[in-house]
């Protein structure tokens, strides 16, 4: 079936900085690609997602770019806020032996932005 | 609020006991997973259901486990003699299985279980 990998955390950023976070991904064909969120205290919610190579998912000034061939899905944002602190996720679409009708979550990257 | 519902939010149970955990999907969807959380990792998938056909089961979930969806609509996951290691966050998750469907899933808050 798919896995995914991301960037360890935690991250730390200073307002304003730019953020990158990693994640790759090996799959069987091109599964649909997914970041999600979840802030303290709350549940996963969908950040951005890619059905397709070469797409771009976007979202409250987060972005990423569905690349097909370094297998990758990495989430970027020019200029981050101190709203923006919670833990993120990476995840394809599940494939293989296990079925595509659900999720694999990478292990979360925790971003702390300080004022 | 019209999202994914789970009840209870937070159960402390004594190694041994049996739990079980309620989710309400979103009423027109037709698909619902569950998912495991322990602390710093990601959601592990633990099952998923269609309708009420149980299609696909994780290894992860032990024959302690069992998880219903008897009419399609909401779901009960039941984890019999509880074990410390069952300690997590339980996730519930719901989704429309259509021609335009992409995959995404959406979350309920979880059912935290705690095994003393």
């Amino acid at each position: 079936g798919n896995s995914v990998t991301q960037m360890e955390g935690p991250v730390t950023l200073s307002e304003e900085a730019f953020l990158t976070i990693n994640c790759t991904y090996t799959a069987t064909g091109y599964p649909s690609l997914f970041w999600y969120v979840q802030y303290p205290g709350e549940g996963l919610q969908l950040l951005l997602k890619a059905t397709k190579a070469d797409d771009k998912g976007s979202n409250k000034g987060f972005e990423a770019t569905y690349r097909k061939e370094t297998t990758s899905f990495h989430l970027e944002k020019g200029s981050v806020q101190v709203s923006d602190s919670a833990v993120y996720f990476c995840a394809p679409r599940g494939g293989g032996s296990g079925g595509y009708n659900k999720l694999i979550f990478g292990a979360g990257t925790r971003l702390a932005v300080h004022p | 609020d019209t999202g994914v519902s789970q009840d209870p939010r937070h159960k402390i149970t004594k190694r041994g006991q049996n739990v079980t955990f309620r989710c309400d999907p979103i009423s027109e969807h037709n698909r619902l997973y569950w998912y495991r959380q322990t602390l710093g990792q990601g959601p592990e998938f633990l099952t998923y259901f269609q309708n009420e056909a149980q299609l696909e089961k994780s290894r992860l979930l032990s024959d302690r486990f069992s998880a219903e969806r008897p009419k399609g609509s909401f779901s009960t996951l039941e984890i019999q003699r509880t074990e410390q290691g069952d300690s997590a966050m339980y996730l519930c998750a719901s989704s429309f299985a259509g021609s335009s469907n992409t995959g995404e899933l959406f979350f309920g808050e979880g059912s935290r279980l705690t095994v003393l």
